[in-house]
C-alpha cells in the first residue's frame, strides 16, 4: 500500500493568517492527490483534486500544488470556517490511501 | 444534487456481521463507482472498497477475506457487509460517490453511521 503521511499533525493558527500542510507520499503518485475537509461529526468535504484542481464551490484561498511524492494545501487568509481536519487521499493505486488528518484550530 | 445516507445497526456483537445500506437519491447509480469508507475513533479515513454500478467489487486487502459490497440498482441502494468483526471495527462507516475520473476522488458523501462492536 500507498504509504501517505501529512505534517503537521495539528497546528494552531489565527484568522487571516496563511497555513501550509504537507502531505507526502511513500512512492511517486504523479498528481493523483486529493484534498480533504473534514469537520466535527460531520463527512468529509472535498476541496482539491489532481493535487491542484479547485472543486467548484471551493473558496480561492484554498490551493493546492506538488507532483511526484510531495504536495501542499495552503490557505491564505484564514476564515472563522475553515478550523478543521484537513485530508490528503492518494488515487494512485488501490487501496486508496489517507493521510492521518492535520487538525487545524484556533490559536 | 446528490445526496447518500447510511443506515444499519449501530450496535453489532463480535464475530457476528456488519450490515450497512447506503441509499442514492437525487440521481441514479448508473455510471458511477461507489464506495464504502471507515474513520475510527481518533484515527484517518480508510477505504473500505468500491463497487461499479453494474458490479465488480474490488476491495482493501487488509479487509479482503471478511468484507462484501453488493448494489441494488432498482432501490439506488448498495450495501457493506463485513464479518466476524471485532472490538477494532467499532468506526463511522461513511459511504460515497467514487473514484470519480481519472484524478479518482470522492466527490459526495453520507454523513457516517457510528458502528460499535460489543456485547
Amino acid at each position: 500500500d500507498i504509504q501517505m503521511t501529512q505534517s503537521p499533525s495539528s497546528l494552531s493558527a489565527s484568522v487571516g493568517d496563511r497555513v501550509t500542510i504537507t502531505c507526502r507520499a511513500s512512492q511517486n503518485i504523479n498528481n493523483y492527490l486529493n484534498w480533504y475537509q473534514q469537520k466535527p461529526g460531520k463527512a468529509p468535504k472535498l476541496l482539491i483534486s489532481a493535487a491542484s484542481t479547485l472543486q467548484s464551490g471551493v473558496p480561492s484561498r484554498f490551493s493546492g500544488s506538488g507532483s511526484g511524492t510531495d504536495f501542499t494545501l495552503s490557505i491564505n487568509s484564514l476564515q472563522p470556517e475553515d478550523f478543521a481536519t484537513y485530508h490528503c487521499q492518494q488515487s494512485f493505486a488501490s487501496p486508496y490511501t489517507f493521510g492521518q488528518g492535520t487538525d487545524l484550530g484556533i490559536k | 444534487q446528490v445526496q447518500l445516507q447510511e443506515s444499519g445497526p449501530g450496535l453489532v456483537e463480535p464475530s457476528e456481521t456488519l450490515s450497512l445500506t447506503c441509499t442514492v437519491s437525487g440521481g441514479s447509480l448508473r455510471s458511477y463507482y461507489w464506495s464504502w469508507f471507515r474513520q475510527s475513533p481518533g484515527k484517518g479515513l480508510e477505504w473500505i472498497g468500491q463497487i461499479f454500478y453494474s458490479g465488480g467489487p474490488r476491495y482493501t486487502p487488509a479487509l479482503m477475506s471478511r468484507v462484501s459490497i453488493s448494489v441494488d440498482t432498482s432501490r439506488n441502494q448498495f450495501s457493506l457487509k463485513l464479518n466476524s468483526v471485532i472490538a477494532a471495527d467499532t468506526a463511522v462507516y461513511y459511504c460515497a460517490r467514487g473514484p470519480l475520473t481519472v484524478a479518482g476522488f470522492f466527490d459526495s458523501w453520507g454523513q457516517g453511521a457510528m458502528v460499535t462492536v460489543s456485547s
